[in-house]
């Protein structure tokens, strides 16, 4: 089963709105990531916060992450229609030797003009 | 300039056929790795190399062999195509053996077997 899930899976907004998207995990992890994948493209790194963080700011960016609850949340303030994308969270999580980064099926997120 | 560029783009065969993706970074990372991503975009890492060493290989089937000629490259081919390898395909990279860092994605290659 998936480590990272994100909820909603699908938003929509108007411009100027702030999103809210959150991922649920199931084991410790490492750290927590944000991704972004336009349509067609590849997915691009936004923001990693580490297990003993609890909130990070990028730009317009905030994350929060609530090791207790295993939740993460990211949210994008004052949204543009160039933040249209799927947005993903990964969970790096190490047990033994094994080291890994896990992703969820993303949120798509629309903003509309 | 291109940090993490993987080829083809866009790749459509038939069934039974046998076909390679190309992956290159010029980011001087020590780990690659290849992910798939299905139809729900689902992202499930395939392998992952650090320094021409093979560290990760989930369940993959025998028809999908990647290979490390260097720690640029990072090729997959790919035996026998089946319906059910259509998606896309993207190649990664980082820093690091420890595959928890920051990973810089490819554009990705969508294979269609038809």
């Amino acid at each position: 089963s998936q480590q990272g899930e994100e909820d909603p899976q699908a938003l929509s907004i108007q411009e100027g709105e702030n999103a809210t998207m959150n991922c649920s995990y199931k084991t410790s992890i490492n750290n927590l990531q944000w991704y972004r994948q336009n349509s067609g493209r590849g997915l691009v790194h936004l923001i990693l916060i580490r297990s003993n963080e609890r909130e990070k700011h990028s730009g317009r960016l905030r994350v929060t992450l609530d090791t207790s609850k295993k939740s993460s949340s990211l949210l994008i303030t004052a949204s543009r229609a160039a933040d249209t994308a799927s947005y993903f969270c990964a969970t790096a999580i190490s047990s033994g030797s094994a080291r890994q980064l896990t992703f969820g099926s993303g949120t798509q997120l629309t903003v509309l003009p | 300039d291109t940090a993490v560029s993987q080829t083809p783009k866009y790749l459509v065969t038939q069934m039974g056929n046998d076909k390679s993706i190309k992956c290159e970074q010029n980011l001087g990372h020590d780990t690659m790795y290849w992910y798939k991503q299905d139809s729900k975009k689902f992202l499930k890492i395939m392998f992952s190399y650090n320094n021409k060493e093979l560290i990760i290989n989930e369940t993959v089937p025998n028809r999908f062999s990647p290979k490390s000629p260097d720690k640029a490259h990072l090729n997959l081919h790919i035996n026998s195509l089946e319906l059910g390898d259509s998606a896309v395909y993207f190649c990664a990279s980082s820093q690091g053996p420890g595959n928890t860092g920051e990973l810089f994605f490819g554009e990705g290659s969508r294979l269609t077997v038809l």
